[in-house]
């Protein structure tokens, strides 16, 4: 089976902190994501990345970063934490196989709160 | 512009009663599609997924799903639904060809069954 692990389940944070969530997978994935969860809003992808050191913006890029120094490891990194980032963080990795679009697995989602 | 639509925001069922949930795309192309369950608290499960060749598609946990070009949509159907199917459910669809590696989702359906 495909795992998909996430650092922490629940984090609370200050605003002004930096940030890092850690997304783990075992598959040797070629492609990771890192959505943010919202009532009413669905999943809306932050980053992604097809390879190592490569990212690329989602749609709500603002306030986040990214790092990814090994195939296995993705990184979310919030800078400077607002409470406007208290959310649901789910990461997703995908095997990168020609013909499109493929099936994405999912951690467990990160509870971030910034108080 | 690529686009999912579930047009539930939340549907109540007795237990034991039959479901379907409705998903319609926007894409240039015949996308790949996906549905997905979410538990409360928890990361996204796929359900069943369709690339191509059968319309119908079998998934885990008794779920079936129907492909229809015509309509522009990827039902998600369960014959007789038990208690712990409530949840969220999302329906999800990525671009086919080279380079494509993101979904796009829908913004959910959350499922609740009466005793």
């Amino acid at each position: 089976d495909v795992k998909v692990t996430q650092s922490s389940r629940y984090l609370v944070k200050r605003t002004g902190e930096k940030v890092f969530l850690e997304c783990v997978q075992d598959m040797d994935h070629e492609n990771m994501f890192w959505y943010r969860q919202d009532p009413g809003l669905g999943l809306r992808l932050i980053y992604f990345s097809y390879d190592v050191k490569m990212k690329e913006k989602g749609d709500i890029p603002e306030g986040y970063s990214v790092s990814r120094e090994k195939k296995e490891r993705f990184s979310l990194i919030l800078e400077s934490a607002s409470t406007n980032q208290t959310s649901m963080y789910l990461c997703a990795s995908s095997p990168h196989v020609a013909g499109g679009s493929n099936t994405q697995y999912f951690g467990p989602g990160t509870r971030l709160t910034v108080l | 512009a690529q686009s999912v639509t579930q047009p539930d925001i939340h549907i109540t069922v007795s237990e034991g009663a039959s479901l379907e949930l409705r998903c319609n795309y926007s894409y240039g192309a015949t996308p790949y599609l996906f549905w997905y369950v979410q538990s409360p608290g928890q990361g996204l499960q796929l359900l069943l997924k369709y690339f191509s060749g059968d319309t119908l598609v079998q998934g885990i946990k008794g779920f079936e799903a129907e492909f229809k070009r015509s309509q522009s949509s990827f039902n998600l159907r369960k014959p007789s639904v038990h208690w712990s199917d409530a949840a969220e459910y999302f329906c999800a669809a990525g671009e086919t060809g080279a380079g494509s590696y993101q979904l796009t989702f829908g913004k959910g359906t959350k499922l609740s069954v009466i005793p």
